[in-house]
């Protein structure tokens, strides 16, 4: 079984562009977290999902950002008019849905630099 | 509120020797989730443990071992005998049970960046 996998690993972009990035999760798996991680901290909670359905949003979650789930497979994370503080590790991580003990699985992350 | 602390910043050993990370909680709920997660220098974090709030059995898996006290709120690890490939920033988290009683997000601390020296 292959494990999560996300694209591009590292994107460089200037403030105010739109980016936008990709998370496959591990085959079958319904839930998907994004979380954001930055130099010397650990990673904090964006927002998930449950199938196609977005079920908790974080105060991080600024409307700059916007996440989906179409069909319940892959996910992806778009952030608007970016600005340097969203330079940051996006991280994606997906678990199944199999009563109250469900471990989160990560892919390597995609690196955001915004100059 | 909840909340994850790990005290130690960064702990610099010499091979073989045996290292403990500490980790200490906060939580209002009665059912909740407590993880160990590795993130090596690659970044990926790699899935060590999960312990339940119910089960306060200490759990060993080869040179890895960790004590879960909920009397005190805490999650500690223990390598014992470390080697370089041990080098990485260990991670603690905690989940409660969201609406549907499943396993929420996760709140992480910021981590011991753990360094073996040969």
């Amino acid at each position: 079984d292959t494990g999560v996998s996300q694209d591009p690993r590292h994107k460089i972009t200037k403030r105010g562009q739109n980016v936008t990035f990709r998370c496959d999760p591990i085959s079958e798996h319904n839930r998907l977290y994004w979380y954001r991680q930055t130099l010397g901290q650990g990673p904090e909670f964006l927002t998930y999902f449950q199938n196609e359905a977005q079920l908790e949003k974080s105060r991080l979650l600024s409307d700059r950002f916007s996440a989906e789930r179409p069909k319940g497979s892959f996910s992806t994370l778009e952030i608007q008019r970016t600005e340097q503080g969203d330079s940051a590790m996006y991280l994606c991580a997906s678990s199944a849905l199999a009563g109250a003990a469900d471990t989160q699985y990560f892919g390597p992350g995609t690196r955001l630099t915004v100059l | 509120a909840q909340k994850v602390t790990q005290a130690q910043t960064e702990i610099s050993v010499v091979e073989k020797e045996d290292v403990t990370l500490d980790c200490v909680y906060e939580t209002r709920d009665t059912t909740y989730y407590l993880f160990w997660y590795k993130q090596p220098p690659s970044g990926e974090l790699v899935f060590l443990i999960r312990r339940n709030s119910f089960d306060e059995q200490n759990e060993i898996s080869g040179r890895y071992s960790w004590n879960f006290q909920k009397s005190t709120s805490s999650f500690n690890f223990t390598i014992t005998a470390s080697q370089v490939v041990d080098s990485a920033v260990y991670f603690c988290a905690l989940s409660e049970r969201d609406y549907g009683g499943s396993q929420g997000n996760l709140i992480f601390g910021k981590g011991t960046k753990l360094s073996v020296k040969p």
